[in-house]
């Protein structure tokens, strides 16, 4: 099973609000990182935050991370319309080899 | 700097069929991945590599084998393809850190 899913599956917002995707793991952690994929691409990385932190800020993306509840949240403020895409948490789990990913969400922008 | 390359990007296969998938990363990355994405859905891993000589199964590994014979480059074969492995498939590679994995364009692999 995977190790990561995300809620909500799917999202759609109007250009300029913010959107909120949540993530929640299984297992024990040392990182949780963010990916994006545009439709019909390679996923490509978003941020990562590590076990020992909390919030984590990279331009209009704020990741925050609760580790007793394990789960973790991507925030996008001031979201476009280039935003749209697929979002995927991945995390390694209980290896320190492999990213196993979540099942996505979808989010659509509307201009 | 290619990052990861993968090859061919379409296929069509008949059931029985075989065929090989070819990863390329010019990073000198010592992990890489193959995974695959069915629609709407998230990445599974299928096997993976942590150096030059090893491989080892991930959380969908039947009827799908692996070589890595060089480290830049990873092999993933259908001995006898099923219209169950119609998906399309993403090579990734990583350094031992694992904080960045870099991702291949993909293969889109259809299965009559």
């Amino acid at each position: 099973s995977q190790q990561g899913e995300e809620d909500p599956q799917a999202l759609s917002i109007q250009e300029g609000e913010n959107a909120t995707m949540n993530c929640s793991y299984k297992t024990s952690i040392n990182n949780l990182q963010w990916y994006r994929q545009n439709s019909g691409r390679g996923l490509v990385h978003l941020i990562l935050i590590r076990s020992n932190e909390r919030e984590k800020h990279s331009g209009r993306l704020r990741v925050t991370l609760d580790t007793s509840k394990k789960s973790s949240s991507l925030l996008i403020t001031a979201s476009r319309a280039a935003d749209t895409a697929s979002y995927f948490c991945a995390t390694d789990g209980d290896s320190s080899y492999k990213l196993i990913f979540g099942s996505g969400t979808r989010l659509l922008v509307r201009p | 700097n290619a990052g990861v390359t993968q090859t061919p990007k379409f296929r069509v296969l008949k059931t029985g069929q075989s065929m090989t998938l070819l990863c390329a990363q010019d990073m000198n990355h010592e992990y890489m991945y193959w995974y695959r994405q069915d629609p709407g859905m998230g990445l599974r891993l299928i096997h993976y590599s942590v150096g030059e000589g090893t491989t080892a199964k991930g959380e969908v590994p039947d009827g799908y084998n692996v070589s890595r014979l060089k480290k830049q480059n990873f092999l993933l074969g259908l001995e006898s393809a099923a219209p169950s492995q119609t998906s399309v498939y993403f090579c990734a590679s990583t350094t031992q850190r694992l904080v960045d994995v870099y991702f291949g364009p993909g293969t889109r692999l259809t299965v009559l």
